[in-house]
């Protein structure tokens, strides 16, 4: 089992629609959960960071995270062809090893 | 775009060969960290380096060796090169010591095709 799920997709929504971004995660010692947004071949990009549990808003896009349920979800209002791109969920430890564990990417395409 | 670039941008070998990485981290960015990325998959953890020193690694075998230098600018280099090693290869900086240093900046990546 991998330590962060994601479903590939691709999922495919008509320009200001809701887009509903989820990842489900098994090791408990992550404390940060980051999302990226990833272009066909550049490298990812950090959108936005949460420690713990809770919402973060940012813009058009809010993050969530449920750690009783190990839930990490990422809301975008108002989708853009131009957000159309892979987005990327990881996971992070508060100590020992500083390295992000990914989900495998969700393909997004937003429809004009 | 992040100030994290990457050197080469694309590059082929073929099977057997070495090859090297480059990377320069974010201004005021002292610990790098290195990715691979297989074609429709997340990036996989290899290893970080801070203040020139390893400070983590993933499960990749010995062949796959890093370096930091003192400006924290690093280095990947993998011997005795396999065709699974074909994939994009990502540096990541960020800042230790801080809150901010959990939030690592990618560079564009090295894809790597091995023949």
């Amino acid at each position: 089992q991998k330590e962060v799920e994601q479903d590939p997709g691709p999922l495919s929504v008509p320009e200001g629609a809701i887009v509903s971004l989820n990842c489900t995660y098994s090791n408990s010692a992550f404390q940060y959960f980051m999302w990226y947004r990833q272009y066909s071949r550049k490298g990812p990009e950090l959108l936005m960071y949460t420690y713990s549990s809770g919402n973060k808003e940012d813009g058009r896009f809010t993050a969530q995270v449920d750690k009783s349920s190990k839930y990490i979800s990422l809301f975008i209002r108002d989708s853009q062809p131009s957000d159309s791109a892979t987005y990327l969920c990881a996971g992070l430890m508060d100590t020992g090893r500083r390295a992000l564990t990914f989900g495998s990417g969700t393909r997004l395409q937003v429809q004009p | 775009e992040t100030g994290v670039t990457q050197s080469p941008t694309h590059l082929i070998k073929t099977r057997g060969q070495q090859v090297t990485l480059r990377c320069s981290s974010q201004s005021g960015h002292n610990t790098v960290s290195w990715y691979q990325q297989a074609l429709g998959q997340g990036p996989q953890f290899i290893f970080q380096y801070y203040r020139e020193e390893e400070n983590g690694r993933g499960n990749f075998p010995p062949r796959f060796s890093g370096l930091q230098f003192p400006n924290y600018s690093s280095e990947l280099n993998v011997n005795a090169l396999e065709l699974d090693d074909s994939a994009l290869y990502l540096c990541a900086s960020s800042r230790s010591g801080r809150v901010s240093h959990n939030e690592q900046f990618f560079g564009p990546g090295t894809r790597l095709t091995v023949l």
